[in-house]
């Protein structure tokens, strides 16, 4: 069964730099999304992508984030200058188109030092 | 605000109880609301639904969804251990398609 699969599945760094989450998305989906899930805390929509553009962000995604589909089978979200705050769960979720259901990846843990 | 309010919070049973889980919402331009259930790490798709009054059932579990009162229900009957995780309900809205609002979800737990 096709999935979306995530790595690394645990990172962790230090505060002030760099990290890219990578994503593939299920093969025929256009639709691609992240989400955060700080521990014991809603998850939270970050962004959302098509057409190899931001289609939405929320106020949580600002200049730190950015996301990219360096190629025709990958999406990553790269978090500049990280902060302690920046721990989380990322998940990445795709959607054959935008009015259908979401799958998600297993995630990726991030922890920050 | 958009709010997605599901309870209970916590939920404990033994196995073969019948389980009511329930979702409600206040969305802008309201789309769908999905059923997730997250075990160890990411949520795994359950159900979609958009239409008011359909019941969507796959083997022990349903739901449905009642528009008027901006509510959804999940059923989960003869319950197993296995069924223990943390159930998510998602609801899509805002004129954005899959931005979606999560609840905090509710804590199930089976026990033998």
């Amino acid at each position: 069964e096709p999935e979306v699969t995530q790595t690394p599945s645990h990172q962790v760094t230090q505060m002030g730099q760099e990290v890219i989450l990578r994503c593939v998305p299920i093969s025929n989906h256009l639709y691609f999304y992240w989400y955060r899930q700080i521990l014991g805390q809603k998850v939270e929509f970050l962004v959302s992508f098509y057409n190899n553009e931001i289609s939405e962000k929320s106020e949580i995604f600002d200049d730190q984030f950015s996301v990219e589909r360096p190629d025709g089978s990958n999406f990553t979200l790269k978090i500049r200058s990280t902060k302690l705050e920046d721990s989380a769960m990322y998940f990445c979720a795709s959607s054959k188109t935008g009015k259908t259901e979401a799958f998600f990846g297993q995630g990726t843990r991030l922890t920050v030092v | 605000e958009d709010k997605v309010v599901q309870s209970p919070l916590s939920l404990v049973v033994h196995e073969g109880d019948t389980v009511t889980l329930n979702c409600s919402y206040e969305v802008t331009n309201f789309r769908s609301l999905l059923w997730y259930k997250q075990e160890k790490k990411a949520p795994t798709f359950l159900f979609m639904l958009t239409s008011s009054g359909i019941e969507k059932k796959s083997g022990r579990l349903s739901s449905i969804l009642d528009k008027k009162e901006l509510s959804s229900i999940l059923n989960i009957t003869a319950t197993q251990t296995g069924d223990s995780a943390i159930y998510l309900c998602a609801v899509e809205g805002s004129g954005n398609f899959n931005k979606f609002y999560f609840g905090s979800g509710t804590k199930l737990n089976v026990k033998p």
